[in-house]
């Protein structure tokens, strides 16, 4: 079973910063959290993960509560090619099987 | 362009046929996964090959058969499939199994069952 929580859908207008919500309530210390998204008819794309500390690169943002329970990635600007499904994945790093569980993920959709 | 290549895009097979599914990647990447993902439900794990080894096989049937002849190719032999194996295939690498590599995914095969 994924260990988090999403909503299943969410509308952000073109141009306007889309905020993706993800709870962990039950996340451990040595799991990180990790951020796929897919567009229709393609593979999941990796985004961006963290474990405390807010990360950011040429796609996102991550902001993980100092409590670790909850997160929000952010696209500051969304466009029409961010329309996808995110996913927000736990992961005990360090582990020797990386294996992604998938669940079913928030459905943005970006609007003119 | 994510470095991995699945062909064929589009598979449509009887219950009687027998095919396979290819995958290729082109990052040097160690590790190789094949992933199901039917209608309405969550991506599943089916197999997970590391240095040309099959390290899991998340009990798949048998009617799903893989292959890693090397480190750059894998392929997914279909035989007797069922209407329900109809579902979206994706294949995916990484630099190793460890949880810190980046998975790269395939377009993935839309596989029909009739």
């Amino acid at each position: 079973d994924a260990k988090t929580t999403q909503p299943p859908s969410m509308d952000c207008a073109e141009g306007r910063a889309a905020n993706l919500p993800c709870n962990h309530s039950t996340i451990s210390g040595n799991e990180y959290v990790y951020w796929y998204r897919q567009i229709h008819s393609q593979g999941p794309q990796y985004i961006i993960h963290g474990l405390k500390n807010n990360e950011t690169n040429e796609m996102a943002s991550l902001i993980i509560t100092e409590d670790r329970k909850s997160s929000t990635l952010i696209l500051p600007h969304a466009t029409l090619r961010d329309t996808a499904v995110y996913y927000c994945i736990v992961l005990n790093y360090g582990g020797s099987q990386g294996n992604l569980i998938f669940g079913k993920g928030t459905k943005l959709s970006v609007k003119p | 362009e994510t470095g991995v290549t699945q062909t064929p895009r589009h598979l449509v097979m009887g219950m009687t046929n027998k095919k396979s599914l290819k995958c290729e990647q082109h990052l040097g990447h160690n590790a190789m996964y094949w992933y199901k993902q039917s209608a309405k439900k969550p991506l599943e794990l089916m197999f997970v090959y590391n240095f040309k080894e099959q390290t899991e096989n998340n009990s798949v049937p048998s009617r799903f058969s893989p292959e890693c002849p090397n480190s750059s190719h894998l392929f997914l032999h279909l035989h007797t499939l069922q209407p329900e194996d109809s579902a979206l295939y994706l294949c995916a690498s990484s630099p190793g199994t460890g949880t810190k590599n980046i998975q790269y995914f395939g377009a993935g095969t839309r596989l029909s069952v009739l």
